[in-house]
């Protein structure tokens, strides 16, 4: 499974948009690019997920560089309610699993 | 329309004793997943669960831990003789299918182990 490298904490002011990074450098071509946050020791919740498209939902939009080696979780408005530790995870979409890295605490601040 | 379903949310057990999790999936979700998270730590997979099926159970501890996912019923994570180690949040997620998006995942139990 690849590798993902996330930054541990980012701060975002409330209203203005949250930029996620993540570095798969070693993603293979059958790895999706799979983001999860979990809101204070509540279950994770699903965000969206990607292959090499970019892709958008009601929650966020996902950018996945060409070559596929890093990606961006973006949330268009920040919300007090979005701080939470936000997992980018890349795994095969065979795998049945998750693996759940150490995630980037994102904090929205008023 | 409940989501996934986990009791008790907080489970305190003497060290010996058994703890018995258990997990109701989604309506219309056949798929169980389990999952431990330490504390200051990520989740860690423990198994994957049809009914009536381990499908994998790879991130499962070899001994005293062990899952089923009857027919009828919740799935059920149980763990004999717990040791002060195994205390940690335990979540569930269901999905319609074999996949890895749009999990949904319980509120977790969280067990104490004294």
């Amino acid at each position: 499974d690849a590798k993902t490298t996330q930054p541990p904490s980012m701060d975002c002011a409330e209203g203005r948009a949250a930029n996620l990074p993540c570095n798969h450098s070693t993603i293979s071509g059958n790895e999706y690019v799979y983001w999860y946050r979990q809101i204070h020791s509540q279950g994770p919740q699903y965000i969206i997920h990607g292959l090499k498209n970019n892709e958008t939902n009601e929650m966020a939009s996902l950018i996945i560089t060409e070559d596929r080696k890093s990606s961006t979780l973006i949330l268009p408005h920040a919300t007090l309610r979005d701080t939470a530790v936000y997992y980018c995870i890349a795994e095969s979409g065979s795998a049945r699993q998750l693996t759940f890295g150490s995630g980037t605490q994102l904090t929205v601040l008023p | 329309n409940a989501g996934v379903m986990q009791n008790p949310r907080h489970l305190v057990r003497r060290r010996g004793q058994e703890a018995r999790l258990r997990c109701s999936p989604m309506k219309g979700h056949s798929h169980v997943y389990w999952y431990r998270q330490l504390p200051e730590e990520g989740l860690k997979f423990m198994v994957y669960l049809q009914k009536e099926n381990i499908i994998d159970e790879s991130g499962m501890p070899k001994e005293r831990f062990s899952a089923e996912f009857p027919k009828e019923g919740p799935s059920i994570l149980r763990i004999q003789q717990v040791v002060r180690g195994d205390s940690a949040a335990y979540f569930c997620a269901s999905s319609p299918g074999p996949q890895n998006y749009g999990y949904t995942f319980g509120s977790g139990t969280r067990l104490t182990v004294v």
